[in-house]
C-alpha cells in the first residue's frame, strides 16, 4: 500500500516562528502536493512539486515555501508563522499518468493540524 | 474555468437510509472524477473514481456514475451505517494535468 507520512499530527507555534512540516512517501511518486484545508473552503493547493528540486506555486503560496531535495520527501516551510496560517495541512502524492504506480488519484497523509498563537 | 460544486451539509440520516450527495463539475476536456472520504482527525482516503463518461465507480456499497451530459458525479449508497459518518469530497483531475479541484466537502452524520 502507498503510504504518505506526515511527521507531525499536531503542532502549536507562536507568531513569527519558523515552522517545518515534513512529508515522506514510499511509492516512488514523482509528484507531491501541499494543500491547506479550512472549513467551508475545501482543499486549496499551496505548492506542487513534479520532480526533485522542481516546484510550482499553487493557488495560495503567499507566506509559504517548499523544499524537495529527495524524491520521497517534500517539506512545507512557514518562514514566519501568522495566526491566519492556523489550519489543517495535507500532503499528497501521485505517480505519472500511465505509469504502473498511478491510477490517477492522489494519496494523502493523515494531516498536520497547526495552531499559531 | 474548472470547478466542483457539491451539496452543502450537514446531511443527517438514520441508519439504513438511502444516501445521495450531489456533485456537479465544470471542466475542459475529459477530467477524471473522484470521491474522497475524510474520517475525523484523518486525511482524505479515495472512496471511488471514474475516468471516462458512463464509468461507474463503486466501493464499500457506495456508487457514482460519470455523467458527461449532465456534468455530474453523484454519490449514492443504498443503506448507510453509523460508521459512514464522515466528510465526503468530490474532486476532479483536469485532463492532461496534475491539477486537482476539490469541492468544499459534505459532512454526513448517521444516527443509530
Amino acid at each position: 500500500d502507498v503510504k504518505v507520512t506526515q511527521s507531525s499530527r499536531y503542532l502549536v507555534k507562536r507568531t513569527g516562528e519558523k515552522v517545518f512540516l515534513e512529508c515522506v512517501q514510499d511509492m516512488d511518486h514523482e509528484n507531491m502536493f501541499w494543500y491547506r484545508q479550512d472549513p467551508g473552503l475545501g482543499l486549496r493547493l499551496i505548492y506542487f512539486s513534479y520532480d526533485v528540486k522542481m516546484k510550482e506555486k499553487g493557488d495560495i503560496p503567499e507566506g509559504y515555501s517548499v523544499s524537495r531535495e529527495k524524491k520521497e520527501r517534500f517539506s512545507l516551510i512557514l518562514e514566519s508563522a501568522s495566526t491566519n496560517q492556523t489550519s489543517m495541512y495535507l500532503c499528497a502524492s501521485t505517480g505519472p499518468p500511465g505509469g504502473i504506480t498511478n491510477t490517477g488519484e492522489l494519496f494523502f497523509g493523515e494531516g498536520s493540524r497547526l495552531t499559531v498563537l | 474555468g474548472n470547478s466542483v460544486t457539491q451539496m452543502e451539509g450537514p446531511v443527517t440520516l438514520s441508519e439504513e437510509a438511502f444516501l445521495t450527495i450531489n456533485c456537479t463539475y465544470t471542466a475542459t476536456g475529459y477530467p477524471s472524477l473522484f470521491w474522497y472520504v475524510q474520517y475525523p482527525g484523518e486525511g482524505l482516503q479515495l472512496l471511488l473514481k471514474a475516468t471516462k463518461a458512463d464509468d461507474k465507480g463503486s466501493n464499500k456499497g457506495f456508487e457514482a456514475t460519470y455523467r458527461k451530459e449532465t456534468t455530474s458525479f453523484h454519490l449514492e449508497k443504498g443503506s448507510v451505517q453509523v460508521s459512514d459518518s464522515a466528510v465526503y469530497f468530490c474532486a476532479l483531475r483536469v485532463s492532461g494535468t496534475y491539477k486537482y479541484i476539490f469541492g468544499t466537502g459534505t459532512r454526513l452524520k448517521v444516527l443509530a
